[in-house]
């Protein structure tokens, strides 16, 4: 079966950086995203990748590695505003979007 | 570019009665469109997938004679929820990707739709 795991919840301090892992096992691959849904609100768009390697897009990075069915997004420099779930999702062979249960972020002051 | 209106944000409708979504790309010709719910602390559920001028393809569990989807034009699909009883009581989100966004490779989601059904 078709399956993306990601923490359920992690908890960072203000200003600091914090790292989440996304590992999947899909039907093949056609690119991984990552989107961030505060509470109440619609998912918006964070990060699209397909090649392995890094992409730095401001304060957050999104890394891939295919070979190991790996993904993180990184977070600098915390603010009480990134406070929210984070979504990872991949598309398969199929170009259906298999999505995780998403990681609860708590920033604390 | 490339929103996606969803409207109602919110409604509240009695046990029995039907209510309808809407769902509409402003400035992008949106050639699939997806419906997914989502329960509270619960990640996005894809309910259906639509594609303009043809029917809906329903996820495993969706009731299709309860949950309607029409996507008659490239700007536009509705989701008529049907009978509804208290536990459709969610939050339905649209999504959409199609030509003219920015980044092909991005779906655009609707702001959401809450639903309570007393």
């Amino acid at each position: 079966g078709q399956n993306i795991d990601q923490p359920t919840e992690m908890t960072a301090t203000e200003g600091a950086i914090v790292q989440i892992n996304c590992t999947y096992q899909t039907s093949g691959f056609n690119g991984l995203f990552w989107y961030q849904q505060h509470a109440g609100e619609a998912p918006t768009f964070l990060s699209y990748n397909v090649l392995d390697g890094l992409e730095e897009k401001g304060r957050f990075s999104s890394f891939l590695s295919r070979s190991k069915g790996y993904s993180y997004l990184l977070l600098k420099e915390l603010q009480m505003k990134d406070s929210a779930s984070y979504l990872c999702a991949v598309r398969d062979s199929n170009y259906q979007l298999i999505w995780g249960a998403g990681t609860k972020l708590i920033i604390k002051p | 570019g490339a929103v996606v209106s969803q409207h109602p944000s919110w409604v509240i409708c009695k046990s029995g009665t039907s209510v309808k979504i809407e769902c509409r790309s402003l400035d992008f010709q949106a050639t699939t469109m997806f419906w997914y719910r989502q329960f509270p602390k619960q990640s996005l559920m894809l309910m259906a997938t639509s594609n303009e001028g043809s029917k809906a393809t329903y996820e495993q569990g969706v009731e299709k004679d309860k949950f309607l989807i029409n996507h008659a034009s490239l700007t536009l699909s509705t989701l008529t929820v049907t009978s509804a009883h208290p536990e459709d009581s969610s939050f339905y989100i649209c999504s959409a990707t199609g030509q003219g966004i920015s980044g092909a490779n991005v779906l655009t989601f609707g702001a959401g739709s809450r639903l309570t059904v007393l």
